[in-house]
């Protein structure tokens, strides 16, 4: 199986500062389509997950403009701009380059 | 409005048996590949099977815990997706979450504890 890698995985972030979470894999994430299958979540505590950012820079219908995803082959980040009080939880990476698709151990955001 | 809705978790015993089930509304439920997502007390996430449209052949995929103890499947005449869980370990306790192979669209989540 792909092993997803992120780092830190707890994140004390400043409200207004940036903030920002790596997401590494074991093998490459391009698939035979050239797409590049890298997907990041938010889990706000007590909810679902909801996908933030797809393909690795895919900003989601109704997610803020300060989330932005980059990265290429093994190496990806997910930053957020200026972090604001909401976006207190916990971040997953995950790939669905290779099956089963694998997730990241979790990177749990929180204000200082 | 794209939903998904989850049910059948329960409390059971080591080696029981659970069928759980997900309604799917506001899409084209024929059209899309569906999975089962499951989240451990306070761990991570981790994908359980997926089953494609059956345009693609409907064919299934399992991790490998739950390969031969599980199986997922599809109505479409009924927009529903289930989880025939059998020979269930304290291990498979957890909340299942149905989602759209995307993974844009999330249930809410059926919560399945398994403990003697």
């Amino acid at each position: 199986d792909v092993v997803m890698t992120q780092s830190p995985l707890s994140l004390p972030a400043t409200l207004g500062q940036p903030a920002s979470i790596s997401c590494r894999s074991s093998q490459s994430l391009v698939s035979r389509d050239g797409n590049t299958y890298l997907t990041w979540f938010q889990q706000r505590p007590g909810q679902s997950p909801r996908r933030l950012i797809y393909q690795v820079s895919k900003r989601d219908s109704g997610v803020p403009d300060r989330f932005s995803g980059s990265g290429s082959g093994t190496d990806f980040t997910l930053k957020i701009s200026r972090v604001e009080a909401e976006d207190v939880g916990v971040y997953y990476c995950m790939q669905h380059a290779h099956w089963p698709r694998t997730f990241g151990q979790g990177t749990k955001v929180e204000i200082k | 409005e794209v939903q998904v809705v989850e049910s059948g978790g329960g409390l059971l015993e080591p080696g029981g048996s659970l069928r759980l089930s997900c309604a799917g509304s506001g899409f084209t439920f024929t059209k899309v590949w569906m999975s089962w997502v499951r989240q451990a007390p306070g761990k991570g996430l981790e994908w359980v099977a997926r089953i494609k449209s059956e345009a693609d052949g409907g064919t299934t995929d399992y991790t490998a815990p739950v390969k031969g103890r599980f199986t997922i499947s599809r109505d479409d005449s009924k927009n529903t997706l289930y989880l025939q869980m059998n020979s269930l370990k304290i291990e498979d306790t957890a909340v299942y979450y149905c989602v759209i192979d995307d993974a844009k669209y999330w249930g809410q989540g059926t919560l399945v504890t398994v403990s003697s």
